[in-house]
């Protein structure tokens, strides 16, 4: 079945800096890759995600890329601020017989630190 | 528009007993998804449907059954509970495997 691997498990960053999150999936066939930010506490909630057709995606300081053939996509967020400490969990939408169900990896916490 | 909506938000088990996790959808969403989230650790899938009446198996299901008898609601029930399914239970929706999954606000299960 599908496998995601998150990379790196914990992160910190000054404010300001970039922060880059990195994940592989397995299943080829897989086809929609979304990132969802958790503050503590709460819920997961979508922040970007692309799809197999589109190589990059932007919003504001978030950006995503994906490469198809290496089977991976990362996560970009440039001129970090404080509010984006959370964890990052990416996700790839696994296809079978049924549809389809979304995996999701181990998640990343960012710190950004003032 | 409630969105996704889970109860209860939090529930302490005694090793053994069972009990049922409640989920439910306003949105007309034909998948919907039960996670845990272990401290530290990331989302695993337990079950997921694709509509009603269609259930399947995810990565860890073992301990835990669903039913789907209608699109909005998607119960997941815990028989003979145990430590290890001490966790934090999410309940998710979407239209479709590619489209925004929206989660409820979790359930905090203690089992002792």
């Amino acid at each position: 079945g599908e496998n995601v691997e998150q990379h790196p498990s914990t992160l910190s960053v000054q404010e300001g800096d970039s922060a880059v999150i990195k994940c592989t999936y397995s299943d080829s066939a897989s086809n929609y890759f979304p990132w969802y930010k958790q503050e503590l506490g709460k819920r997961p909630q979508l922040i970007i995600d692309i799809r197999s057709n589109v190589g990059e995606k932007k919003d504001q300081r978030i950006a995503v890329t994906l490469n198809k053939t290496a089977k991976h996509f990362s996560l970009h967020i440039t001129e970090t601020q404080p509010e984006d400490s959370a964890v990052y969990f990416c996700a790839a939408s696994s296809r079978d017989n049924q549809g389809g169900k979304l995996i999701f990896g181990q998640g990343t916490e960012l710190s950004v630190k003032p | 528009n409630a969105g996704v909506t889970q109860t209860p938000k939090f529930r302490i088990l005694k090793i053994g007993q069972s009990m049922t996790l409640q989920c439910t959808q306003d949105m007309n969403h034909n998948y919907m998804y039960w996670y845990r989230q272990d401290p530290g650790m990331g989302l695993k899938l337990i079950y997921y449907s694709v509509g009603a009446g269609i259930t399947d198996k995810g990565e860890v299901p073992n301990g835990y059954n669903v039913s789907r008898s209608t699109t909005e609601d998607f119960p997941l029930r815990l028989e003979l509970a145990a430590p290890s399914q001490t966790s934090v239970y999410f309940c998710a929706s979407s239209y479709t495997a590619n489209t925004e999954a929206f989660f409820g606000q979790g359930t905090r299960l203690t089992v002792v």
